[in-house]
């Protein structure tokens, strides 16, 4: 399995809070995604990066940012949570662009209550 | 029409079965094709990509259909632990800003909502 990690894998916070998600890799691979999970959606684009500092929006970017300060760090920030934003989150990770392989961490499921 | 749709299921079918299933897209100029799996609470993880003359790993075959713009997954001899939810996944459909273009494929990777597979005893 690739080294991907996601912390925390659960949390429960309240509405307005900030909340910072953490994906780590070990793998070294230079194209790092956010995405989100939620039933009758799929799979949605939040935000990537192609490379440190370098990142941009995806399908479903407002109300989140992200940093990546280090090739082994993604990180996911709700700058004040809605309910809306209650999903589960994936990171993943992928050696070249998006036509190669993406390994996914284990998720963060997040309430929002 | 969407850009990738999959009938979500339920398929239930017995040990030993063959079960297929469809993915259609939009977008004609969609270049890549994957299958992803992804069971219960998990992450979703590449079960295979799609090739223009089709591919074959043991008990799976995928194909690609550009004319009528659809993948299919075959699974033949169904084993329980085949139990899982399969993601079509497509690139090229709405395309992102050029960085995530950089050097090669244009547009974004898009997951359909899956199809769910029930392999009963």
């Amino acid at each position: 399995d690739a080294g991907i990690t996601q912390s925390p894998r659960h949390k429960v916070t309240e509405t307005g809070t900030p909340v910072t998600l953490r994906c780590h890799q070990t793998e070294n691979h230079r194209y790092m995604y956010w995405y989100r999970q939620d039933p009758g959606h799929g799979l949605r684009l939040i935000h990537y990066s192609y490379g440190v500092k370098d990142t941009d929006k995806g399908e479903v970017s407002d109300g989140y940012s992200v940093s990546r300060s280090k090739t082994e760090d993604f990180l996911l920030t709700l700058e004040s949570a809605t309910s809306s934003q209650t999903s589960v989150y994936f990171c993943a990770i992928s050696a070249r662009q998006v036509d190669n392989e993406q390994f996914f961490g284990p998720g963060t499921r997040l309430t929002v209550l | 029409r969407k850009e990738v749709e999959q009938d979500p299921g339920p398929f239930n079918v017995p040990e030993g079965a063959t079960v297929a299933f469809n993915c259609t897209y939009s977008n004609s100029a969609s270049q890549s094709f994957f299958w992803y799996r992804q069971d219960c609470r998990k992450e979703p993880k590449l079960l295979m990509s799609v090739y223009s003359s089709g591919n074959e790993d043991g008990r799976f075959t995928a194909q690609l259909n550009r004319a009528s713009q659809y993948i299919s997954l075959l699974i033949r001899d169904s084993k329980l632990s085949d139990s899982a939810t399969y993601l079509c996944v497509v690139i090229g459909g709405m395309s992102l800003p050029p960085k995530l273009n950089y050097g090669g494929s244009q547009g974004n990777l898009i997951f359909g909502k899956g199809t769910k597979l029930s392999v009963k005893p």
